[in-house]
């Protein structure tokens, strides 16, 4: 089955430490998207990514780093410097061509609880 | 910058009534694409309709249709006969053209009651 596996659906992180949050798609979609969920935010956009080996910074990036080595894969480091990391992230990902109408197809998200 | 807004943090609705949720959104492009996403208590987003902005016909998927008013820069969601199943929060959602991202609201928390 195609879709977009994120890991681990729950992480714990003392502050200090980096984490880095996993995203895998086997849909063949150009794009990927990092997102983040907060109580009565929204989805805000971290980073993301049209092509292989490169990518954008979104509303909130700071804090936050992302690769883009393979088509496949998206993985999100949450940084020490990143001030209040606790979060549900939400990972997404879609075609690139303009025909497209856009729509993104998300993971089931990561829970991050920095203790 | 874009922008959306859904002025409703929450709605409650009677099981197999009517409910419409609000969504306005602040844009000067012409052309750009609406949604609604829907994330239920297991919060996997799934996307319930999308409407074109070049499209004067409201899109409608089912018991869910849009009142996509492009002047007013409204587009509104209406779930008639709602089920418990579509107890969830709901996200409006803008993208202008090109690849850029999407825009997404702050959500509607939406209680269906038995």
């Amino acid at each position: 089955d195609g879709g977009i596996t994120q890991s681990p659906k729950y992480l714990f992180r003392k502050e200090g430490q980096n984490v880095t949050l996993s995203c895998e798609q086997n849909l063949n979609h150009d794009a990927m998207y990092w997102y983040r969920q907060d109580p009565g935010q929204g989805l805000r956009l971290i980073y993301y990514s049209q092509i292989v080996n490169d990518f954008q910074k979104g509303d909130i990036a700071e804090g936050y780093s992302v690769s883009r080595e393979k088509k496949e894969s998206f993985p999100l480091t949450v940084t020490s410097a990143q001030k209040n990391p606790t979060a549900f992230y939400l990972c997404a990902s879609k075609f690139r061509l303009p025909a497209n109408t856009g729509e993104l197809f998300f993971g089931e998200g990561s829970r991050l609880t920095v203790l | 910058a874009q922008t959306v807004t859904q002025s409703q943090p929450e709605m409650s609705v009677q099981e197999a009534e009517t409910v419409t949720l609000s969504c306005t959104y602040d844009t000067s492009e012409s052309d750009y694409y609406l949604f609604w996403y829907k994330q239920p208590p297991s919060r996997q987003m799934i996307l319930v309709i999308r409407q074109e902005a070049y499209k004067q016909q409201n899109a409608t998927e089912n018991r869910f249709s849009v009142n996509f008013q492009k002047a007013a820069k409204s587009f509104s969601l209406k779930i008639s006969d709602s089920q418990l199943g579509d107890a969830a929060m709901y996200f409006c959602a803008y993208r202008g053209r090109g690849n850029t991202p999407l825009v997404f609201g702050k959500g509607t928390r939406l209680s269906v009651i038995a």
